[in-house]
């Protein structure tokens, strides 16, 4: 069974713009979540997708946006990059909400310049 | 406020002993418990998990413990190898609430 794919892998952007990158989970996981990982500050959650509805949404700014579509892909959005929006950006996914494993994909390393 | 705290950065143990990674939690409604590996410029990798109803699981050289009155638990892994050098997290959960994770503790098995 294929693991999360996450693309793109890398991406380089300049303050101001915006940036949208995508999640597919394991086949039949419904449940997607999103964190966003620096140094020295773990793993911080943005939000959760369940059923194509975000079900949970971490302490971020109205900057950083998802969905989730009826085939469990997901996809965040973030606009008017700062350099402090420079992180290690993870997906990963479960079958369900809660207490549930979640998958990890190897994540989109973005650099805003 | 950090409801999972990894109070060690780091930790450097010999190949073939014995690492001990401890995480101590807040939340008594927790009862659900996970550590991730992490190398470097990937994704976390699952290795364990256990239930708030055990006190113990085992998975090859990986077995995690949890104290609930302590709020503590720890993984141990026995022996340890260079290849386990990363980081570990561990995570914890309750209801459809998002999973919690700790910083992170870096391990360094020296050869």
């Amino acid at each position: 069974k294929a693991g999360v794919t996450q693309t793109p892998r890398y991406l380089i952007k300049t303050r101001g713009q915006q940036v949208t990158l995508s999640c597919s989970p394991i086949s039949g996981h419904r449940s997607v979540s999103w964190y966003q990982q620096t140094p020295g500050q773990g793993l911080q959650f943005l939000f959760e997708y369940f059923s194509e509805t975000q079900r949970n949404k971490g302490n971020f700014p109205g900057r950083f946006s998802g969905r989730q579509f009826s085939n469990s892909r997901s996809e965040m959005n973030v606009s008017t990059l700062e350099l402090g929006d420079s992180a290690l950006y993870l997906c990963a996914s479960s079958l369900r909400q809660g207490r549930e494993t979640q998958y990890f994909g190897p994540g989109t390393r973005l650099l805003v310049l | 406020d950090q409801q999972v705290k990894q109070n060690s950065p780091s930790l450097s143990v010999q190949e073939g002993r014995i690492s001990i990674l401890n995480c101590d939690y807040t939340n008594s409604m927790f009862d659900y418990f996970l550590w991730y590996k992490k190398y470097p410029a990937e994704g976390p990798t699952f290795l364990i998990s256990i239930s708030s109803i055990k006190d113990k699981n085992e998975d090859g050289r990986f077995t995690v413990f949890l104290n609930k009155s302590a709020k503590h638990l720890s993984l141990h892994i026995v022996p340890s190898q260079p290849g386990d050098s990363a980081v570990y997290f561990c995570a914890a959960v309750t209801g459809n609430t998002p999973l919690v994770f700790g910083k992170g503790t870096r391990l360094s098995v020296i050869a």
